[in-house]
This record gives structure tokens, C-alpha cells and sequence, in this order.
């Protein structure tokens, strides 16, 4: 089956410890973001990227990292340099001439 | 970062009521996508508007695309108990050559049977 596989559900970590989300898409689409979300509110976008080795800075870039060096996998870094980590992150794809995108299932990252 | 305002935030309806939300932004959006998410999940695209007053159905979801190209409307006919979750609403924007997603704060959505 097609689809956007996040991994790990959840995950914990230690303050001041960097961490990798994983976002693999077996859907062929070119664009891939990563959203962020916190209790009550709505998705904020952290980054993007519309073709392989190109990535852009979404709204609330500060404190993580991307790297898009595959067309199927988007892995964002969370920082120590990040000030509040603890949400829940999305990663979405889409074609890049397409309107619909497609979420994973989330990962849950809390900082202990 | 841009948000756009969706209303109301949060309703609580008996099962069979008729549900409408809205969605508003100061930017003109070429297309309108209506979410839902279910507790820790992502969320699930359920309805894409692709021009002004185009008015588009998903079974017991109705969507409208706003003729000003600012706002777009979701409503819900005779509730089920599974419809509770949260109800997004997100712009698409292409800038520079990039589409980005622009999406609201949500309107969650409680269904008391």
C-alpha cells in the first residue's frame, strides 16, 4: 500500500540531546513538509521541500534540521537548540503540481 | 507564521445535528483543502475546492469555496457520533515556484450521542 510511514510514534528525550524524525513516502510525490503541533492549535510549518537536495525554511525553521538527499525520505533533526521541542510533528507530502497532501501519523515527541 | 481563523473553535452537538464551520483569511488562496484529525493521528484530507463558488460534496460533508477567495464553509448533516475529531481547514499558496499549506487553528467537534 501507498502512504507516508513516520517513525518512531513516540519519543522521548533527554534535554539537550539532538533527535531524528523519520518520514519515508512510497507515493512517488516530490513535495515534502514537516508540521508542527501543540495542544489546541493548528499546524505550524517548520520545513519544506519540493525537489531532492532542496529544502526551504517554513515558519518556525529555528532549532531543527532537514536534509532531503532521497525523494522518498524527509528526516527532520530536532535540536538542543530548540527551545520548547516537546509536540507533535507531521510530515505531509504531495506532486508538486497537485493540491491534496497527504499526512503521516505523527510522531509524539516529549522532552524529559 | 500565518494562521488562518477558524470558527468556532470547539462545539459540542446532539447526534443527528446539522454542523457548519468556517474559515477566513486576510490572503487569497487558489484552493481550500478541509481536514479532519482524530486523536493522535494525522490528519485526513476530506474535501478540496479548486475555484470561487465552487460548492463540492463528500456524502454528509458539504464544502463551499468562498466567492471572495477568502474563506471557505464545511458543513456536517445529520451528526454520528464518529464525526467527533478536529476540522481543519488549510490554503494552498504557490509562491516562487513552491506550494505551501497554509493551515487554520481548528474546530473540534464533539458529538454527544
Amino acid at each position: 500500500d501507498g502512504g507516508i510511514t513516520q517513525s518512531p510514534k513516540y519519543l522521548f528525550r533527554k534535554e539537550g540531546q539532538n533527535v531524528t524524525l523519520s518520514c519515508e513516502q512510497n507515493l512517488n510525490h516530490d513535495a515534502m513538509y514537516w508540521y508542527r503541533q501543540d495542544p489546541g492549535q493548528g499546524l505550524r510549518l517548520i520545513y519544506y521541500s519540493q525537489i531532492v537536495n532542496d529544502f526551504q525554511k517554513g515558519d518556525i525553521a529555528e532549532g531543527y534540521s532537514v536534509s532531503r538527499e532521497k525523494k522518498e525520505s524527509f528526516p527532520l533533526t530536532v535540536t538542543s537548540a530548540q527551545k520548547n521541542p516537546t509536540a507533535f510533528y507531521l510530515c505531509a507530502s504531495s506532486r508538486a503540481s497537485s493540491i491534496e497532501a497527504f499526512f503521516g501519523q505523527g510522531t509524539r515527541l516529549t522532552v524529559v | 507564521g500565518q494562521q488562518l481563523n477558524q470558527s468556532p473553535q470547539s462545539m459540542f452537538i446532539q447526534e443527528g445535528e446539522d454542523v457548519s464551520m468556517n474559515c477566513t483569511s486576510s490572503s487569497i488562496f487558489n484552493t481550500w483543502l478541509w481536514y479532519k484529525q482524530e486523536p493522535g493521528e494525522g490528519p485526513v484530507l476530506l474535501i478540496a475546492l479548486y475555484k470561487a463558488g465552487e460548492l463540492t460534496s463528500n456524502g454528509r460533508l458539504t464544502a463551499q469555496f468562498g466567492i471572495t477567495r477568502k474563506d471557505s464553509f464545511l458543513n456536517i448533516s445529520a451528526s454520528i457520533p464518529s464525526d467527533v475529531g478536529i476540522y481543519f481547514c488549510a490554503g494552498q499558496s504557490y509562491t516562487s515556484g513552491t506550494y505551501k499549506y497554509i493551515f487554520g487553528t481548528g474546530t473540534r467537534l464533539k458529538v454527544l450521542a
